[in-house]
């Protein structure tokens, strides 16, 4: 079975600097989806930024881009010029590319604090 | 274009009571899920269905929890009887089977407290 780690319960940065949420993940699976999802205090989930394993360049969703080490199970999220609104729950999640495998497996989640 | 679609927002009951969850997922959307959302266990799937057909339920607790997909744009999620250790937020997300990621996208959730 997957899991998915993430090391930091939480983190903190000043606004408008760059931070760093780790994650890693383990599988025996060469092709599947990576995710980070944001859940502010309204608890919505809200989709960040996502990884294809077969593509070798990182994702980037503007201030958000993700350093994606295949060869080491890792799938870190920076976040560049942080703002008061990037507080929140940040999930890592994984997805097989198996046919019929939908389901998502999430790690705890780093909260992140932003100070003004 | 509406997002996923779940009510009611907030549940207070009481122990014994019956519990259902509703969700809608996005129009045109073949797969939906549901989670829970606890402190001590995070974010865990209690079950899927693909063209309103359930695949995987080994996430769903105990016989008290059970869940439908009666159309593609209707799920319920029921608990019956309620405990106290079900409060939690309850999330429907749903998705596209086409090929690709295969993104989820969530509802607002439904919080419940079980007195």
């Amino acid at each position: 079975a997957q899991t998915v780690t993430q090391s930091q319960p939480e983190m903190s940065v000043q606004e408008a600097e760059t931070v760093t949420l780790s994650c890693t993940y383990d599988t025996s699976e060469s092709d599947y989806y990576l995710f980070w999802y944001k859940q502010p205090p309204s608890r919505q989930m809200i989709l960040v930024i996502r990884q294809e394993a077969y593509k070798q360049q990182n994702a980037t969703e503007n201030r958000f881009s993700v350093n994606f080490q295949k060869a080491a199970k890792s799938f870190s999220l920076k976040i560049s010029d942080s703002q008061l609104g990037d507080a929140a729950m940040y999930f890592c999640a994984y997805r097989s590319a198996r046919a019929g495998s939908y389901q998502l497996t999430f790690g705890k989640g780093t909260k992140l604090s932003v100070i003004p | 274009d509406a997002g996923v679609i779940q009510s009611p927002r907030h549940e207070v009951t009481e122990m014994g009571q019956e519990v259902t969850l509703r969700c809608k997922p996005i129009s045109g959307h073949n797969s939906l899920f549901w989670y829970r959302q606890t402190m001590m266990r995070g974010l865990e799937l209690l079950i899927y269905f693909n063209n309103n057909v359930p695949i995987d339920d080994s996430g769903m607790p105990e016989d008290r929890f059970s869940a439908k997909m009666p159309n593609a744009s209707f799920s319920t999620l029921k608990i019956q009887p309620s405990e106290p250790r079900d409060s939690a937020v309850y999330f429907c997300a749903s998705s596209t089977l086409a090929g690709g990621p295969g993104t989820q996208y969530f509802g607002p959730g439904t919080r419940l407290l079980v007195l």
